[in-house]
């Protein structure tokens, strides 16, 4: 079975530019988080989906940043305008039900911004 | 909003011999779960094993074994007869509230 999917893998760009960072969870899986990791924070908690709803954005870290999820399969996560600030390592991560269920992690994209 | 410590940054291992990682933890609520994860060098975030509160037994999986003191708010994840390919970054998450809550991580690095 395939695992969380990401796309890119990388991603280079220039500060004030939008990126976009893509997500596909396992198939069957109701939850979809989303994670930040830099060296300064640690891996933190941006927003979850439950059935393609949001259910928290509260560790979103301002307004430049916004998540959607058109369907089961699909997420995206975006930036614009982007800022150096956000360079960082973006995971998807899905589980199967909320609870002590496991959250099983995507590669994650590695996003540089100039 | 819980409170997650790892106490090691970095830590050095003989191969076959086994390491023993710390974590502890701040709650209050007496329902909650504890995990961790392994990031090797190529940075993939890898499931290891799990624990819940009410679990009355420690977990295991194959060689990793989590040494759970509800009383201590400790949840110790140990390797046994490490390997080379066990050199990664080691983090200790907390699930509680509908989140996962993470350490800031344990380098640890198996020596031939």
């Amino acid at each position: 079975d395939a695992g969380v999917i990401q796309s890119p893998r990388h991603e280079v760009t220039e500060m004030g530019q939008e990126v976009t960072l893509r997500c596909k969870p396992i198939s069957g899986h109701d939850y979809l988080f989303w994670y930040r990791q830099t060296m300064m924070r640690g891996l933190e908690l941006l927003i979850y989906f439950n059935n393609n709803v949001p259910i928290d954005d509260s560790g979103m870290p301002e307004d430049r940043f916004s998540a959607k999820m058109p369907n089961a399969s699909f997420s995206t996560l975006k930036i614009q305008p982007s800022e150096p600030r956000d360079s960082a390592v973006y995971f998807c991560a899905s589980s199967l039900i909320q609870g002590q269920e496991t959250q099983y992690f995507g590669p994650g994209t590695r996003l540089l911004v100039l | 909003a819980q409170k997650i410590t790892q106490t090691q940054p970095g830590m050095f291992v003989q191969e076959k011999e086994a390491v023993t990682l710390d974590c502890t933890y701040d709650t209050s609520d007496p329902s909650y779960g504890l995990f961790w994860y392994k990031q090797p060098s190529s940075g993939e975030m890898i499931f290891l094993i799990y624990q819940g509160s009410y679990d009355q037994q420690n977990a295991t999986e194959g060689r990793y074994s989590l040494n759970f003191q509800k009383a201590r708010k400790s949840a110790n994840l140990v390797i046994s007869a490490s390997q080379l390919g066990d050199s990664a970054m080691y983090f200790c998450a907390f699930f509680n509230d509908y989140k996962l809550s993470f350490g800031a991580g344990t380098t640890v690095t198996v020596r031939a």
